[in-house]
């Protein structure tokens, strides 16, 4: 298994500012993505983030308003750019591991944008 | 058609009540099936994970896949108030290596004394 942690546990913006969201894992791993959970509704994958590559975003998903970092295999940032009220959801990293076909989850991020 | 179909409820049943949880899907490519559990304010944390049809126990968990109905179940004997959670299936068919799933919106279970 694995420990995640996301930083911060949640928080209230304005509209039109970005905030940025910390990823960490107690481990090394290959893949990280990003999810958004929205009321209701169903994980959603916004993008799956690659140590040394470029991200790759799902359809509806733009690198401009959601960009990415991925600096080493422990860590990782997702940027919620430009908000607008649609943006208010929970927001979840979560990674791969190797060989066991499962992901695991951080503790999320709840957003809510004025 | 949504891939993965998952009644919302929210389900309530007495404790000690036999719970049963399911899904449905139409991507016949799915081979790995899991369900995740998720308490209000926290992340998913994996419950259950199969792989192809059959039956799978772990405590008072089983997990159920039938491929040629396209359905698969959670079930929950001995229900527990702890156990009130949004519970969520997720499937996958391996593309390239990567493990990208597909989620259900998740059923909300109410277990009360």
């Amino acid at each position: 298994s694995a420990v995640i942690s996301q930083k911060p546990s949640r928080d209230i913006c304005q509209r039109g500012t970005s905030l940025t969201i910390q990823c960490q894992v107690d481990s090394q791993v290959t893949m990280m993505f990003w999810y958004r959970q929205q009321p209701g509704q169903s994980l959603t994958l916004i993008a799956t983030a690659n140590q040394g590559s470029e991200a790759t975003y799902e359809s509806g998903f733009v690198i401009d308003k959601f960009p990415i970092s991925r600096p080493n295999l422990t860590f990782s940032t997702l940027t919620v750019s430009n908000m607008s009220p649609e943006d208010s959801s929970i927001y979840l990293c979560s990674v791969g591991i190797a060989g066991t076909d499962t992901q695991y989850f951080g503790p999320g991020t709840r957003l809510t944008v004025l | 058609q949504k891939e993965v179909e998952q009644d919302p409820g929210p389900l309530s049943v007495p404790e000690g009540a036999i719970v049963s949880l399911n899904c449905t899907y139409s991507n016949s490519a799915f081979q790995y099936f899991m369900w995740y559990r998720q308490y209000s304010r926290k992340g998913p944390e994996l419950l259950m994970y199969t792989y192809s049809s059959g039956n799978k126990e772990d405590g008072r968990f089983t997990a159920q896949v039938d491929k040629s109905s396209k359905y698969i179940s959670l079930f929950i004997r001995d229900s527990q108030p702890s156990d009130s959670a949004t519970y969520l299936c997720a499937m996958s068919a391996r593309s390239g290596g990567s493990y990208i799933p597909t989620f259900g919106r998740g059923t909300s279970l109410i277990v009360h004394p």
